[in-house]
């Protein structure tokens, strides 16, 4: 069965780095793209980026343009989620989530249960 | 503050139907397809609807999803219990080149 297990969250202060991953299994890793979106405590869903099939395609939410790079080893069936210079307003829930195709449907078809970032000093 | 908006709650009976509307603008509901989420309190979201109509595999058929113009909706008859959860829309916008949410409903069952 398709799983996804999201990693790395934890409390960390403004302006520091903090390094997501979601370890896939249970399909084929390189056939589909890959999202992360996030949803702050008692708020709605915010969709961050995506990246597709081969690794060469990714998209990005604009304010966290520049701050944030999606990244994937297809050899380990992981994805990442690098995000810079965090912010208070970052803080939140944040899932990795299986495209229903390489990438480019942007349909979310399964999710991992996420993992909390918190941002304070 | 998202591009494509919900109303922030509906309500039903067991039995009765419950509709969901989802607005949203030529760059987005206008040329690209609709989804639909479902989340459960403290759980992960779940795809209930994609392409505007179809429904992935174990969806009950209860759920039906539809479009026209910059609007999609999101039907719900039958209504259950378990179906009490905050539904979110979801499109691509070309304007943004990303994923956009609704702002969320949230379904409850009298």
């Amino acid at each position: 069965q398709v799983q996804l297990v999201e990693s790395g969250g934890g409390v960390v202060q403004p302006g520091r780095s903090l390094r997501l991953s979601c370890a896939a299994s249970g399909f084929t890793f390189s056939d589909y793209g890959m999202h992360w979106v996030r949803q702050a405590p008692g708020k709605g869903l915010e969709w961050l980026a995506v990246i597709y099939d081969d690794g060469r395609t990714e998209h990005y939410l604009g304010p966290v343009k520049g701050r944030f790079t999606i990244s994937r080893d297809n050899s380990k069936n992981t994805v990442f989620l690098q995000m810079n210079t965090l912010r208070v307003e970052d803080t939140a829930l944040y899932y990795c989530a299986r495209d229903r195709a390489g990438g480019s449907y942007f349909d979310l078809d399964y999710w991992g249960q996420g993992t909390l970032v918190t941002v304070s000093s | 503050q998202s591009v494509v908006t919900q109303p922030p709650s509906a309500s039903g009976t067991p039995g009765q139907t419950v509709t969901i509307s989802c607005s949203g603008s030529s760059s987005n509901i206008g040329i690209n397809t609709v989804g639909w989420y479902q989340q459960l309190p403290g759980t992960a979201p779940k795809l209930v609807i994609h392409s505007n109509r179809h429904r992935p595999s174990g969806v009950p058929a209860r759920f039906s999803g539809s479009k026209s113009g910059t609007s999609a909706s999101l039907a719900i008859s039958g209504l259950q219990s378990e179906d009490e959860a905050d539904y979110y829309c979801a499109v691509l916008d070309d304007s943004l080149s990303g994923l956009v949410f609704g702002t969320g409903t949230k379904v409850t069952v009298l």
